[in-house]
């Protein structure tokens, strides 16, 4: 299995742009993360789906952000607009359910916002 | 609501020194346990979990025991190499509903820095 794929690996954008960050989940697995990394936070879930329907989004940060799962096979992560703040590793994570299961994460997206 | 709780880093150790990274948990129910790694420029990885009390994860010479009487998870290892420098973070998953499982909640992380 090719494990969760993120895209792109690097964006830089400039403020006030709309960002869109993908994620493809491994085949099977029903629940799927975003987190977002940073040095001064740490990492932190913004939302989480469970068989493609948002279960909890209190970690999104505001209305700027916004996340979609079509399928169970993509998800996207939408910043609009994207401020400086908003630079950090934004990581998508998939798991199944079930009591113990670990969540596979894929290699994240650097965003940097100027 | 859940927290995890491990001691700040950076932790620097000559190589095939005994490593040691305290973690401890608050927690609602009864969560599972986990030990995540992450090398420079990657996202993280498993590396031992532990679900139910008095469990022993294990995995490439690393090992933590579930203590649910001093709500602890402490990472160990006995001889650390150069290669096990990375950011380490402990982590819970809720259980207390099937929404629930697999949310996780992470520590700050802890670095590790090891020496030749």
């Amino acid at each position: 299995d090719a494990g969760v794929i993120q895209s792109p690996r690097h964006e830089v954008t400039e403020m006030g742009q709309e960002v869109t960050l993908r994620c493809k989940p491994i085949s099977g697995h029903n629940s799927l993360f975003w987190y977002r990394q940073t040095m001064m936070r740490g990492l932190e879930l913004l939302i989480y789906f469970n068989n493609n329907v948002p279960i909890d989004d209190s970690g999104m940060p505001e209305d700027r952000f916004s996340a979609k799962m079509p399928n169970a096979s993509f998800s996207t992560l939408k910043i609009q607009p994207s401020e400086p703040r908003d630079s950090a590793v934004y990581f998508c994570a998939s798991s199944t359910q079930g009591l113990g299961t670990e969540a596979f994460f894929g290699q994240g997206t650097r965003l940097t916002v100027v | 609501g859940d927290s995890v709780t491990q001691m700040e880093g950076p932790v620097t150790l000559s190589e095939e020194a005994f490593l040691t990274i305290n973690c401890t948990y608050t927690a609602t129910g009864y969560p599972s346990l986990f030990w995540y790694v992450q090398y420079p420029g990657e996202g993280l990885q498993l590396l031992l979990k532990a679900t139910k009390a008095d469990d022993k994860g294990s995995n490439k010479g690393f090992e933590a025991t579930y203590r649910k009487e001093t709500t602890s998870f402490h990472l160990e290892k006995g001889s650390v190499q150069v290669s096990d420098s990375a950011v380490y973070f402990c982590a819970l998953s809720d259980r207390r509903t099937t929404d629930s499982w697999g949310k996780f909640q992470f520590g700050a992380g802890t670095q590790v820095v090891v020496t030749p």
